[in-house]
């Protein structure tokens, strides 16, 4: 079975520097793709990058982007810029071939002023 | 376009009361699911549909829950005889082709259960 795995419960970083939320996975399967979801207070889930296994270009959203290790099967987040708004619940996602997605437990990220 | 809708937003019950929770999907999309996170921790597979195919059930946690989803479009989580740890945020998600796994899912606001 599949697991996601975030390993840091909180994070807190300086406006306008940058952070890096972490991410492993276990999996057998060779295709499958990954993704980091925000969740605001509002609880509204919304996407913010999506990496797909057989790419070994990481991904790139704006201020954005991926680290993403198939090997080591890690898939961190790298915000760069960091911005007021950023501060949320960060998910790491892992969807394969059972149709739904498997999910992290989350990073709760503190943007300071 | 519209987004994921779900209603109620917020929905008190007592405990052995049954609840219904509805979804309204992306217009066009052909899988839906739905997800239970509780306080603190990631989301839970609950469910989902799929086109005309039957539902992938692995997720429910009891027999208690069950889903339908008419039409294609609208679905309903029934909650029979809630329990106290029924409690949590109820979130659908819409995603729009047939490969579920490797197309972008949409999520609605959520519903807030809880179960007094």
């Amino acid at each position: 079975a599949q697991t996601v795995t975030q390993s840091q419960p909180e994070m807190s970083v300086q406006e306008a520097e940058t952070v890096t939320l972490s991410c492993t996975y276990d999996t057998s399967e060779s295709d499958y793709y990954l993704f980091w979801y925000k969740q605001p207070p509002s609880r509204q889930m919304i996407l913010v990058i999506r990496q797909e296994a057989y790419k070994q270009q990481n991904a790139t959203e704006n201020r954005f982007s991926v680290n993403f290790q198939k090997a080591a099967k890690s898939f961190s987040l790298k915000i760069s810029d960091s911005q007021l708004g950023d501060a949320a619940m960060y998910f790491c996602a892992f969807g394969g071939s059972q149709g739904n997605l498997i999910f992290g437990k989350g990073t709760k990220l503190s943007v300071k002023p | 376009g519209a987004g994921v809708s779900q209603s109620p937003s917020n929905k008190v019950t007592e405990k052995g009361k049954d609840v219904e929770l509805r979804c309204d999907p992306i217009s066009g999309h052909t899988a839906l699911y739905w997800y239970r996170q509780s306080l603190g921790q990631g989301l839970e597979f609950l469910i989902y549909f799929q086109g005309n195919s039957a539902p992938d059930k692995s997720g429910l946690p009891s027999d208690r829950f069950s889903a339908e989803r008419t039409g294609g479009s609208v679905s309903t989580l029934t909650i029979q005889r809630t329990q106290q740890e029924d409690s949590a945020v109820y979130l659908c998600a819409s995603s729009q082709t047939l490969t579920p796994s490797t197309d972008t899912q949409y999520f609605g606001p959520g519903t807030r259960l809880t179960v007094l």
